[in-house]
């Protein structure tokens, strides 16, 4: 059973700071996931990695393998980044395991 | 965009009761998942479905519930004798055969009374 840990549990940020959340799972996989729940509670897929590094606008998401560590960088943070980002975890395409989220607030 | 859809957006229900959720998942997607969320706790997996069958299920997923692609577009979550622990958002996700991104719907609040 893979164990999916992520921290901080809550980080608190001025607007402009680099953000870095941290995931590390305990059994191998073949794709992680990372994902933004809004205060609504919807879910929306940010990035799903299998090695290196992947890039999105201010989002930036690493992968080590050997370490079963990944990273999610925001650069530039911007109130509306404001949410709960979640680390999650499979064997090819099937169901995810989840990590228990980084509540990010982003202060003005 | 295209997206997954799931109705109702919020169910209150008395223990005991039957409640079926709905999600029309992406139209080209060949799987199809339900999650939950109890409030404050992290998302589990529930089941998995795949060529109108059930490809995996979790040790929540007893026998109260059950999954159902009644007509080829819609995914139903049936939940048959609702018990308050069951009080959760539940999310419907689906994806390609290309890839394993997941696309989430935006879930169904169910509130068991």
């Amino acid at each position: 059973k893979n164990e999916v840990e992520q921290s901080p549990q809550n980080l608190t940020a001025q607007e402009g700071e680099f953000i870095t959340i941290n995931c590390s799972y305990s059994v191998g996989i073949s794709a992680l996931h990372w994902l933004q729940q809004h205060p609504g509670g919807g879910i929306v897929s940010l990035f799903m990695l299998s090695s290196g590094k992947k890039k999105h606008g201010r989002l930036i998401a690493t992968i080590n393998i050997q370490e079963k560590h990944s990273s999610l960088h925001i650069t530039a943070s911007h109130p509306r980044d404001s949410a709960v980002y979640i680390c999650a975890v499979s064997p090819a395409g099937e169901k995810l395991t989840f990590g228990t989220g980084t509540r990010l607030t982003i202060i003005p | 965009e295209p997206e997954v859809t799931q109705t109702p957006s919020h169910q209150v229900t008395q223990m005991g009761q039957e409640v079926i959720l709905r999600c029309v998942p992406i139209s080209n997607h060949l799987y199809f998942y339900w999650y939950r969320q109890i409030l404050g706790q992290k998302v589990e997996f529930l089941v998995s479905f795949y060529n109108n069958e059930i490809s995996e299920k979790s040790e929540i997923f007893d026998d109260q519930f059950s999954v159902e692609r009644p007509d080829g577009s819609n995914f139903t979550l049936k939940i048959r004798s609702t018990k308050l622990e069951d009080s959760a958002m539940y999310f419907c996700a689906s994806r390609s055969l290309r890839t394993d991104t997941q696309y989430f719907g935006p879930g169904t609040r169910l509130t068991v009374l």
